[in-house]
């Protein structure tokens, strides 16, 4: 398993700005994602982060909106770019140490107004 | 496309009854994980299933993947109202690290 954080673990925004989310993690991983958690709703892939590589983005989402860092094997960041209240989510980073299975970050909560 | 199907989506129980929750898919998974997720906290990853059939007990969870690998069941026995949360069903296809996750079932066990 991983023992993973995230900051911050809440904000509310104003439209028009950008936050930047930080995942750091216990250990070496290779592979880490990035997921948005819509109130009430089930968990979409953003991006796939791997270190020493651009990021992979999933269908609907783009860099420019979303543009992910991985300096190295332990930390990564999400930035929600020019944000508006659609982008009201749970953000959510998670790693696979080994095999399927991944592991969660607690998440950030993001309101913007 | 890999699509998980999740039922019920909401389940309110009484505390001491039991309780299956399903997902269901026409794709075959190379595994399958169920996470519970509880307000304000991240997926914690309760179980993974990998072998057709495979049956998994975590202390009143029983986990079962279906032989075809494209189905499996969650069953909670005499629940307790820390079983509250939202259950989240997660497939994994292959050579695709991604997972495919189900929509949820919220569960509420009432005291």
């Amino acid at each position: 398993s991983a023992v993973i954080s995230q900051k911050p673990s809440r904000d509310i925004c104003q439209r028009g700005t950008s936050l930047t989310i930080q995942c750091q993690v216990d250990s070496q991983v290779t592979m880490m994602f990035w997921y948005r958690q819509q109130p009430g709703q089930s968990l979409t892939l953003i991006a796939t982060a791997n270190q020493g590589s651009e990021a992979t983005y999933e269908s609907g989402f783009v860099i420019d909106k979303f543009p992910i860092s991985r300096p190295n094997l332990t930390f990564s960041t999400l930035t929600v770019s020019n944000m508006s209240p659609e982008d009201s989510s749970i953000y959510l980073c998670s790693v696979e140490p080994a095999g399927n299975e991944q592991f969660f970050g607690p998440g950030t909560r993001l309101t913007v107004l | 496309t890999q699509l998980l199907e999740q039922s019920p989506q909401f389940l309110s129980i009484q505390e001491g009854e039991n309780l299956t929750v399903y997902c269901n898919s026409s794709s075959v998974f190379s595994s399958l994980q169920w996470y519970r997720q509880e307000p304000g906290e991240g997926p914690v990853l309760l179980v993974t299933v990998v072998t057709g059939g495979e049956v998994k007990k975590l202390k009143r969870l029983t986990f079962q993947f279906g032989d075809a690998r494209k189905d499996s069941s969650l069953h909670i026995t005499a629940a307790q109202t820390g079983d509250t949360g939202l259950y989240l069903c997660a497939g994994s296809g292959g050579s695709n690290y991604k997972l495919t996750f189900g929509k949820g079932t919220l569960l509420t066990v009432n005291p």
